[in-house]
């Protein structure tokens, strides 16, 4: 049973339009991340949140932006979608780190982009 | 600069072994992450090592050395449902996790 949702999963869309990806997490969880995925590559973390009104951005330089009102949601953003954009977006969520410092993500199903 | 080495892709038969290594060169050392990531799926964590030595948990072993920027993911008594993508992941100075790429593993009846 899943505990971070993300719609949609699956999204085709032509140039130029606005989009929102949304995630949302019922874990209480204060960390919040959003990582590019495109196949055989490794993830590329382009935005996280440590906790309400709390945002930066990653390593991956990105067109996107991300707001975060609630604690349990982290949409993100494509204010004009390009080809460039395609890819698969995956959301997670960690706690604090305990006393084993593990901090271990938990991820969504993904949303896979495609723009025309 | 940062990165994680992994091998793209391996095969190994079902009911074997199979060790995945992952080396790493990373700005500081505060843990090392393996997950595993069916294809069209999101990555499940696995194991996390952070001392050096070997962490076994069920058919899966995670290996740590520190020193020699090493790790390496052993999965014992192969089932058809490992056949996934395995992460290796670092976490840096500055608590930020290093992925790399992911090694493919294929499992042949």
């Amino acid at each position: 049973e899943a505990d971070i949702y993300q719609t949609p999963r699956y999204l085709v869309i032509g140039t130029g339009k606005k989009i929102t990806l949304e995630c949302s997490q019922t874990m209480g969880h204060d960390k919040m991340y959003w990582y590019q995925q495109d196949p055989g590559m490794e993830l590329h973390l382009i935005h996280y949140s440590y906790g309400v009104n709390s945002t930066e951005k990653g390593d991956l330089s990105s067109e996107s932006t991300v707001s975060r009102i609630r604690t349990e949601h982290f949409p993100l953003t494509l204010e004009s979608a390009r080809p460039s954009h395609t890819s698969q977006y995956l959301c997670a969520s960690s706690e604090e780190p305990s006393g084993s410092g593990a901090n271990v993500l938990t991820f969504g199903a993904g949303s896979r982009l495609t723009v025309l | 600069g940062q990165n994680i080495d992994q091998p793209t892709e391996m095969t190994a038969t079902e009911g074997a072994i199979v060790q995945i290594n992952c080396t790493y060169q990373t700005s500081g050392f505060n843990g090392l992450f393996w997950y595993q990531q069916h294809a069209g799926e999101a990555p499940t964590f696995l194991s996390y090592n952070v001392l050096d030595g070997l962490e076994e948990k069920g058919r899966f072993s995670s290996f740590l050395s520190r020193s020699k920027g090493y790790s390496y993911l052993l999965l014992k008594e192969l089932q058809m449902k490992d056949s996934a993508s395995y992460l290796c992941a670092v976490r840096d100075s500055n608590y930020q996790l290093i992925w790399g790429a992911g090694t493919k593993l294929i499992i042949k009846p």
